[in-house]
């Protein structure tokens, strides 16, 4: 059964902390992104990977971080740096080489900062 | 700058309605665009993708259509039902090589039975 599982559903986070959010992908994909969403705003894109080893910062990339050291997995580390992280934050992936592109989305993973 | 919106925010509408959603973006050159559906407190779940040369796409009860020189593309929803109340979303690639999407903020449609 392919797609993209993200975990865990719910994250609690003491100020101060560094948190790690999993993102796996059995699709096969290439690509692999990290988006944050807030309420009342649009999906906002925070890193995303064309490839393994390999990863560019989106439009709002400060206080967070990533590695690509598997195709199918893309972890994303919350740092303490991130003044405002309380969010849903949703994984995604792509194939880019099959001329489509269309992306899939994980379930999803909120992240509350208490 | 790629600039996604879509309009209404909101929509309610009685069951067994068609309904059409609006998404308008503001440089023509794009590669594809995609609509996509999210429930509360879940993930996106993609309906339809249309390429830039095509007009259309259909997919049971759903039917995008692309109007690349307007910057405008719709969602047709037929015989709306209870099932369909959700966010819906559009987002487009930018031609080029570029793999960011552009997302719109979604449309809220609640279908009362």
């Amino acid at each position: 059964d392919g797609g993209i599982t993200q975990s865990p559903k719910y994250l609690f986070r003491k100020e101060g902390q560094n948190v790690t959010l999993s993102c796996e992908q059995n699709l096969n994909h290439d690509a692999m992104y990290w988006y944050r969403q807030d309420p009342g705003q649009g999906l906002r894109l925070i890193y995303y990977s064309q490839i393994v080893n390999d990863f560019q910062k989106g439009d709002i990339a400060e206080g967070y971080s990533v590695s690509r050291e598997k195709k199918e997995s893309f972890p994303l580390t919350v740092t303490s740096a991130q003044k405002n992280p309380t969010a849903f934050y949703l994984c995604a992936s792509s194939n880019p080489r099959d001329g489509y592109n269309e992306q899939f989305f994980g379930p999803g993973t909120r992240l509350t900062v208490l | 700058k790629q600039e996604v919106t879509q309009i209404p925010a909101a929509l309610s509408v009685p069951e067994g309605e068609n309904l059409v959603l609006n998404c308008s973006f503001t440089d023509s050159a794009i590669y594809n665009l995609q609509w996509f559906r999210q429930d509360p407190g879940k993930g996106l779940t993609s309906l339809l993708l249309i390429q830039s040369s095509q007009r259309e796409q259909t997919s049971g009860r759903l039917n995008a259509s692309l109007d690349k020189s307007s910057g405008r593309s719709t969602l047709y929803i037929a015989a709306s039902q209870p099932g369909d109340s959700a966010t819906y979303l559009c987002a487009v690639r930018r031609k080029g090589g570029s793999e960011k999407l552009v997302f719109g903020k979604g449309t809220k449609l609640t279908v009362n039975p």
